[in-house]
């Protein structure tokens, strides 16, 4: 199994409500990753936990909560996003073996979220 | 600090035409080097990757040469195919798992 899993594949919410996105993988990688999307530009890391723990916050807004329960799961809890936050949200998984070369990312399809 | 910079798209091809995108980096010491390509409504999927000087990595036609004297990880393929319409997004990895993306190449082929 060489995927990464993300659910649900679109999102629509509005301003007050609170969602929650995941991703799962089975690969038995150690890092894993959120990234933000917008149209026509690359990927922006937010999120990276290796080995379940929280190691880069890329100075997200505090709206975006991560949480990864076990090596295999990794979920973005939503609360008061606003209409910029629309996007598609990437999960990724690696190996976790800092600095091995042998390091490459393995991406979801993503969730598209728009926020009303 | 560490930087990709990818030549600007949107790039229009005749299928069987030669394609060359052009990657450059900036980086602290021996930084991975990887092609991603994304389909429309996907998520990025890895082309190839080198992990040092001079090494090519090659898959599905596409090359691409890690090159230190002139940082650059140039994509090459010779002769594209409908499907290969994509977007595609040259990288590299430094320590600590931190990836960093160009801004990506925007690639049509027309029949």
């Amino acid at each position: 199994d060489t995927e990464v899993t993300q659910t649900p594949k679109h999102l629509v919410m509005g301003m007050t409500n609170k969602k929650s996105l995941k991703c799962e993988q089975h690969m038995g990688h150690r890092a894993m990753y959120w990234y933000k999307q917008k149209a026509k530009k690359p990927p922006e890391l937010m999120f990276v936990y290796s080995y379940e723990k929280l190691s880069i916050n890329e100075s997200v807004p505090s709206r975006f909560s991560p949480e990864c329960p076990n090596s295999s799961l990794l979920n973005l809890h939503l609360h008061a996003l606003q209409p910029e936050d629309s996007a598609l949200y990437l999960c990724a998984s690696s190996q976790g073996s800092s600095g091995q070369k042998n390091e490459k990312l393995f991406f979801g399809s993503g969730t598209q979220l728009s926020v009303l | 600090g560490n930087s990709v910079t990818q030549m600007e798209g949107p790039v229009t091809l005749s299928e069987e035409a030669f394609l060359t995108i052009n990657c450059t980096y900036t980086a602290t010491g021996y930084p991975s080097l990887f092609w991603y390509v994304q389909y429309p409504g996907e998520g990025l999927q890895l082309l190839l990757k080198a992990t040092k000087a001079d090494d090519k990595g090659s898959n599905k036609g596409f090359e691409a040469t890690y090159r230190k004297e002139t940082t650059s990880f140039h994509l090459e393929k010779g002769s594209v195919q409908v499907s290969d319409s994509a977007v595609y997004f040259c990288a590299l990895m430094r320590a600590g798992n931190q990836f960093y993306f160009g801004t990506g190449t925007s690639l049509t082929v027309i029949p």
